[in-house]
């Protein structure tokens, strides 16, 4: 099965533009995470989407926000962009079968490199 | 408030020696905790999974220790490889469903 794929893998954006990022999780599986990983701050959720919902949320502000498509692939999108939101953006997919059980393993694309200016 | 601390941000160890790293958290109630690895320029991997009603887990070269009392998981590899050098992140899943990570710890294996 192919992995997890991320795209862009490199974005340079300027302060104050919005960017969107996309992932196609593994064939069959239905549950897509969010994370933002700084040096500082480690690895820190920012959601998850199931089924084309949104079932947990991390404490980001308003400006960051995604969404799931019925194919699973899922997009993240950072509006008014600030420098702070440099890092690098990782999507994880999970088999959650069709309860939606919250899974326990995650497999992580590469992630995309965010740099604003 | 809610943290999780990994031992220290590089270890350097000799190969074929014992590595352990070491992850502790405050105010969480976790399901389970996990350790990953990651690469430089790469998303991390999984590795081992512990639940809170277990006290150790083994894969091959890896084992891992979880105490609830402590707060505490250990991340134990024997007979280090020089191809082992990476970073380690250690993360729970409280509760509520949603995944905690620590900063990771580096590690390097020397030839």
């Amino acid at each position: 099965k192919a992995g997890v794929t991320q795209t862009p893998r490199y974005l340079i954006k300027t302060r104050g533009q919005q960017v969107t990022l996309s992932c196609s999780p593994i064939s069959g599986h239905r549950s897509v995470s969010w994370y933002q990983q700084t040096p500082g701050q480690g690895l820190q959720f920012l959601f998850e989407y199931f089924s084309e919902t949104q079932r947990n949320k991390g404490n980001f502000p308003g400006r960051f926000s995604g969404r799931q498509f019925s194919n699973s692939r899922s997009e993240m999108n950072v509006s008014t962009l600030e420098l702070g939101d440099s890092a690098l953006y990782l999507c994880a997919s999970s088999f959650s079968g069709t309860s939606g059980r919250y899974p326990d393993t995650q497999y992580f694309g590469p992630g995309t490199r965010l740099t604003v200016l | 408030s809610q943290k999780i601390e990994q031992n220290s941000e590089a270890l350097n160890i000799q190969e074929g020696k014992t590595a352990t790293l070491t992850c502790n958290y405050t105010n969480y109630s976790p399901a389970y905790l996990q350790w990953y690895r990651q690469d430089p320029g790469r998303g991390p991997v999984f590795l081992l999974l512990i639940r809170e009603n277990e006290k150790e887990k083994r894969k091959e070269r890896l084992k891992v220790t979880f105490d609830t009392t402590l707060k505490q998981s250990l991340f134990h590899i024997t007979a280090s490889q020089p191809a082992d050098s990476a970073t380690y992140l250690c993360a729970l899943r409280n509760t509520g469903n949603q995944f905690y990570f620590g900063t990771g710890t580096s590690l390097t294996v020397i030839p």
